[in-house]
């Protein structure tokens, strides 16, 4: 167990409707990653935050979006939403995410979308 | 940033040492090398992260040649349940303000052990 959780676990909807994805840091944790994973691809970044900033995006569709709020748990928006869409959804948290060299991210145990 | 290459997928036996290359070429100075591991349907796991020569943990050892330009990942008597995607990253020194390609993890290798 990671520390980082994530909520729900499932999620199957249709194409055209709008999500919302909720994930709780580890204690201490400052950073929040969001990353893409879908079948047959690589673990794609979507956008990092720190202490309720934004600190880094990755490949971020601008139907996408996220925040962090002051308790540090962020959620990912995501709207009309396609077929394509359909991937594992991970959550990761990091003490600093200011270092990024040494900094160890702690991943969640993911939110699967479905999109029909 | 420096990308990454790193075999699709490789293929062992229990009981037997595992070494998995990556060739990062473009390394910068203040660059770290960074491994996780993913097992199906769960987020990666941290495994070993370090900038020159060796580091060992309970787990594995990273080798780093002087010239940092590649790493290799070295798991001892490996067992089936270290079959799994190994991802290597290159993370940076410092953050550099919107860019994003030190947290790139890419396809990683699939490691399968077999009986």
């Amino acid at each position: 167990d990671s520390g980082v959780t994530q909520t729900p676990k499932h999620l199957i909807t249709a194409t055209g409707q709008r999500v919302t994805l909720r994930c709780s840091p580890r204690s201490g944790d400052l950073s929040v990653y969001w990353y893409q994973q879908s079948l047959d691809q690589g673990l794609q970044f979507l956008i990092q935050y720190y202490n309720g900033e934004e600190r880094a995006k990755g490949n971020i569709l601008e139907r996408f979006s996220a925040q962090q709020f002051p308790d540090l748990h962020s959620e990912l928006n995501l709207s009309s939403l396609e077929l394509g869409d359909s991937a594992l959804y991970f959550c990761a948290s990091s003490v600093s995410g200011t270092r990024l060299s040494t900094d160890t991210q702690y991943f969640g145990p993911g939110t699967r979308l479905t999109v029909l | 940033l420096a990308k990454t290459t790193q075999p699709i997928s490789m293929d062992s036996y229990e009981g037997q040492e595992v070494n998995i290359t990556c060739s990062h070429n473009n390394i910068a100075t203040n660059d770290y090398i960074t491994w996780y591991q993913q097992f199906p349907s769960q987020g990666p796991r941290f495994i070993i992260q370090g900038y020159k020569t060796k580091v060992t943990n309970e787990v594995a050892s990273l080798f780093i040649p002087a010239d940092r330009k590649s790493s290799t990942l070295s798991l001892p008597r490996v067992s089936l349940s270290d079959t799994a995607v190994y991802y290597c990253l290159v993370t940076t020194g410092a953050y550099s303000g919107g860019g994003a390609d030190g947290l790139t993890f890419g396809k990683g290798t699939h490691l399968i052990i077999q009986p």
